[in-house]
């Protein structure tokens, strides 16, 4: 949707090494969220923002790490990626979260 | 914490006929629910929602989905599927601050 971009949109790295990912929006939306995407698994909450320089765990955050300095920019990094990483990421946004959620186009992450 | 639960997560069915996904949700709070749908390649969209109201909800596309408190429910229907159909659905509820996903169902429509 417009309004909301990652980057990048595919990816392939090696096991052991960081990665960030971005997400970038031009709604100043509150709220923006990382979900990874895994077949049998739907849809899992990583981490979560509720503001600038204010984030939370989801239900999958071990390994990932999250920052929010501006009101635009939500950046997810794993840390040291692992295979069990490999993933489609999604991040979404939100301003009233009854409202629902929009989502980027993903990120497809190949750890190998 | 909140969840839902989604049944049958592969369907496969012809054109014309009539779809039904099942939901079951489970939250002590007040409930808010989406139902979302991802096609083949895409991100996710929002097909409808209940947050109060009516409970028989009406989305894009032909959807509805009805809200049945006592059942614990948010069943998607469609009366009559099109090719274009195919995608994978989502039901979704609203709690603690996020929304949390059931595992999906994989609808293809034959033509």
């Amino acid at each position: 949707d417009a309004g909301i971009t990652q980057s990048p949109r595919h990816k392939v790295t090696e096991t052991g090494t960081p990665v960030t990912l971005r997400c970038h929006q031009t709604e100043n939306h509150r709220y923006m969220y990382w979900y990874r995407q895994d077949p049998g698994h739907g849809l899992r909450l990583i981490h979560y923002s509720y503001g600038v320089k204010d984030t939370d765990k989801g239900e999958v955050s071990d390994g990932y790490s999250v920052s929010r300095s501006k009101t635009e920019d939500f950046l997810l990094t794993l840390e040291s990626a692992t295979s069990s990483q490999t993933s489609v990421y999604f991040c979404a946004i939100s301003e009233r979260t009854v409202d629902g959620y929009t989502f980027g186009s993903g990120t497809r992450l190949t750890v190998v | 914490a909140q969840s839902v639960s989604q049944h049958n997560h592969h369907v496969i069915l012809s054109e014309a006929a009539s779809l039904e996904l099942g939901c079951n949700y489970s939250y002590g709070g007040t409930v808010n629910l989406f139902w979302y749908v991802q096609y083949p390649g895409q991100h996710l969209q929002l097909l409808l929602k209940y947050f109060s109201g009516d409970p028989l909800v009406k989305g894009i596309k032909g959807f509805e989905a009805e809200f049945i408190k006592s059942k614990f429910s948010f069943n998607l229907r469609k009366p009559s599927v099109q090719w274009s159909d195919t995608a994978e659905y989502f039901c979704a509820i609203y709690g603690n601050n996020r929304l949390a996903f059931g595992k999906g169902n994989q609808v293809v429509v034959i033509p």
